[in-house]
């Protein structure tokens, strides 16, 4: 199984702060990576898909980066709405897998 | 527009079979895939499986000895059963939607499954 290595753990920023979640992939994945934003008491809600698509309506503050077994999440201009984990996940090769997730919070 | 729901018991008692529903709407079963995901309380997300428009299923081998997914396409309904529960099945259950590069674009609220006796 490919494994999926998130960091950090946790993360605490300020508003207007840009943000930078990591997460590498245990071998080659070849873009193919989504984001996810799950906050607390919901379904998670896509993001960013094949490493760098932006979903459709999710705001542009949101981009996402990377290849090969290195990708990246970037939150410019952080915002209160944004309080939430992120979770990172590989479609490249079954079993699908995720990563252990980030809880960003509020400085 | 897309709209997923799981529906199901609550509790389950140990070694027993869960059996979950996912009503969908806003898209068809036989152009769409519709796949589980599971969530224990605190803990990251693990896809158990997932049925294709052709009715086709692919399953975590974690998982593929205890589970099976099927749908009723005439009652857009996707079902998960999986038999001999642990507490560590303890989890909130997800359907969610196949977007077109096999990542998932629409999930459902999530159902609370606790195993316990």
């Amino acid at each position: 199984d490919i494994q999926m290595t998130q960091s950090p753990a946790s993360l605490s920023a300020s508003l207007g702060e840009t943000v930078t979640i990591e997460c590498r992939a245990s071998e080659d994945i070849y873009n193919g990576l989504a984001w996810y934003q799950q906050k607390p008491g919901k379904s998670p809600q896509l993001l960013i898909y094949n490493a760098n698509s932006l979903h459709t309506g999710v705001p542009s503050r949101f981009s996402g980066s990377g290849s090969g077994t290195q990708y990246s999440l970037k939150i410019n201009s952080l915002q209160s709405e944004d309080v939430a984990s992120y979770f990172c996940q590989q479609y490249y090769d079954y079993p699908w897998t995720f990563g252990g997730g980030t809880k960003l919070e509020l400085k | 527009q897309v709209q997923l729901k799981e529906s199901g018991p609550g509790l389950v008692q140990p070694s027993q079979t869960l059996s979950l529903t996912c009503t969908v709407s806003g898209f068809s079963l036989t152009s769409n895939s519709v796949h589980w995901v599971r969530q224990p309380p605190g803990k990251g997300l693990e896809w158990m499986g997932g049925i294709w428009g052709d009715g086709s299923t692919d399953y975590n081998s974690a998982l593929k000895s205890r589970l099976s997914i099927s749908r009723d396409t005439s009652k857009s309904q996707v079902f998960l059963k999986m038999n001999s529960l642990q507490t560590d099945d303890t989890a909130i259950y997800f359907c969610t939607r196949l977007g077109p590069d096999w990542y998932f674009d629409f999930w459902g609220p999530g159902t609370m499954v606790t195993v316990s006796s």
